[in-house]
């Protein structure tokens, strides 16, 4: 069945930048009708969606979070990536790369999440 | 901003039935979905668009929205139902974004 597997430094230092890869096995990107998406969640806090990128390279992200974060895939790899800059202590968090199906008027449920990974910046 | 609001904690004994709420403005008009997040692991879907049910998930778990406020129902809760449970919705705004609930910690007595 498909997974989800996220991977990058655990450490980044404040003004730096956030780079996370997320591998998808047992599938493949461009022949699934999914989004992929990026979602984080600070030590003992809730969820928030950073944003989603379609096989076709469309992408939407957070208001708040736009002039940082960028989302990219690369099908022949079969990963999509996300990067965040100018990262202060507010982004530590577990991110959870997941995906969720194309209707907006479905509302975006997230069916599948990998196992997430700790960043930490300090 | 588009907020949804869950009580911060629900508590049950074993099974009883908890109900956990989210609430917004205008949750009317859009669907509503649920996950569990069980202590050091990811979130797994258990609702999707109010009242679905993924394969996989105890028919236990269902969920209802009516007005402003939706409603994840675990009945004859058991002691592996203890998590944290987030809603999630889209913005109302008619952006193309996701929010997510603050969170109902679901303790089994």
């Amino acid at each position: 069945q498909v997974q989800l597997q996220e991977s990058g430094p655990g450490l980044v230092k404040p003004s730096g930048s956030l780079s996370l890869t997320c591998t998808v096995s047992g599938g493949s990107i461009s022949g699934s009708n999914n989004y992929w998406g990026w979602i984080r969640q600070p030590p003992g806090k809730g969820l928030e969606w950073i944003g989603s990128i379609f096989h076709s390279g469309v992408t939407h992200y957070k208001a708040s979070l736009t002039s940082r974060v960028s989302l990219s895939l690369d099908t022949s790899t079969n990963q999509f990536f996300l990067d965040l800059t100018s990262v202060t202590a507010a982004d530590t968090a577990v991110y959870y790369c997941a995906r969720h199906p194309p209707d907006y008027g479905d509302g975006w449920y997230f069916t599948l999440w990998g196992r997430g990974t700790l960043v930490t910046v300090s | 901003s588009y907020e949804l609001t869950q009580p911060p904690s629900v508590s049950v004994s074993p099974g009883q039935t908890a109900r956990i709420t989210c609430s917004a403005d205008v949750l009317s008009r859009q669907y509503v979905h649920w996950y569990q997040q069980r202590p050091g692991q990811a979130p797994v879907l258990v609702i999707y668009k109010d009242s679905e049910r993924p394969s996989g998930i105890p028919e236990r778990f269902s969920g209802s929205s009516s007005g402003t406020k939706a409603t994840l129902t675990i009945s004859g809760v058991q002691a592996e139902d203890e998590a944290d449970y987030f809603c999630q919705s889209p913005d109302s705004s008619g952006r193309y974004h996701v929010v997510f609930g603050g969170g109902t910690k679901l303790t089994v007595l």
